[in-house]
């Protein structure tokens, strides 16, 4: 069964420093997403993403985030400048379209530790 | 703000017995709602959903009922079995307003006991 995959499982930085997530949604799907979700806190909704280009962001997605589709495979997630406050788990997911209920597939997360 | 909220963080049933989740949400906007389970270390997995014109969906042992008045929907398994112990998310979009990016809630902990 297709899945979303997400490298790296854990990432550990510095603060300050830029870190890349990775996804590879699902390869027939047209729409994809960042969730993150800080520790004891609920999933909140970062970007949404469709024809190569961002179609939705949150308020937490400020000028220190980008996301990249940079081949037909890949969906990438860019923190320019690490800050504390960053750390936390972060989903990638995908759906085939917008014609609902079609349900939002979630790749099994990167933590990312910011010290 | 909490457009959507799961007021209970957890709950213990015993195995055969029903489990009840419920979920409130704010937004009139929203038109669909979908509930999400996730295990430790894993991803949010989709269980099923329910349209804002819709009052109930069943899917085998799930079933989810809304009620626009109340603004609240409900989450229920029956019969309850181990492998159902998990943080179940509650989960709204508003795909007629251009936002598809979901609005959680923060999950209700099962625990189904022997």
């Amino acid at each position: 069964e297709p899945e979303v995959t997400q490298t790296p499982s854990h990432q550990v930085t510095q603060m300050g420093q830029e870190v890349i997530l990775r996804c590879v949604p699902i390869s027939n799907h047209l729409y994809f997403y960042w969730y993150r979700q800080i520790l004891g806190q609920k999933v909140e909704f970062l970007v949404s993403f469709y024809n190569n280009e961002i179609s939705e962001k949150s308020e937490i997605f400020d000028d220190q985030f980008s996301v990249e589709r940079p081949d037909g495979s890949n969906f990438t997630l860019k923190i320019r400048s690490t800050k504390l406050e960053d750390s936390a788990m972060y989903f990638c997911a995908s759906r085939p379209g917008l014609a609902g209920p079609n349900e939002q597939f979630f790749g099994p997360g990167t933590r990312l530790t910011v010290l | 703000d909490q457009q959507v909220k799961q007021n209970s963080p957890s709950l213990s049933v015993q195995e055969g017995r029903i489990s009840i989740l419920n979920c409130d949400y704010t937004n009139s906007m929203f038109d669909y709602f979908l509930w999400y389970k996730k295990y430790p270390a894993e991803g949010p997995t989709f269980l099923i959903s329910i349209s804002s014109i819709k009052d109930k969906n069943e899917d085998g042992r799930f079933t989810v009922f809304l009620n626009k008045s109340a603004k609240h929907l409900s989450l229920h398994i029956v019969p309850s079995q181990p492998g159902d112990s998990a943080v179940y998310f509650c989960a709204a979009e508003n795909l007629r307003g251009g936002a598809d990016g979901l609005t959680f809630g923060k999950g209700t902990h099962l625990i189904i006991q022997p």
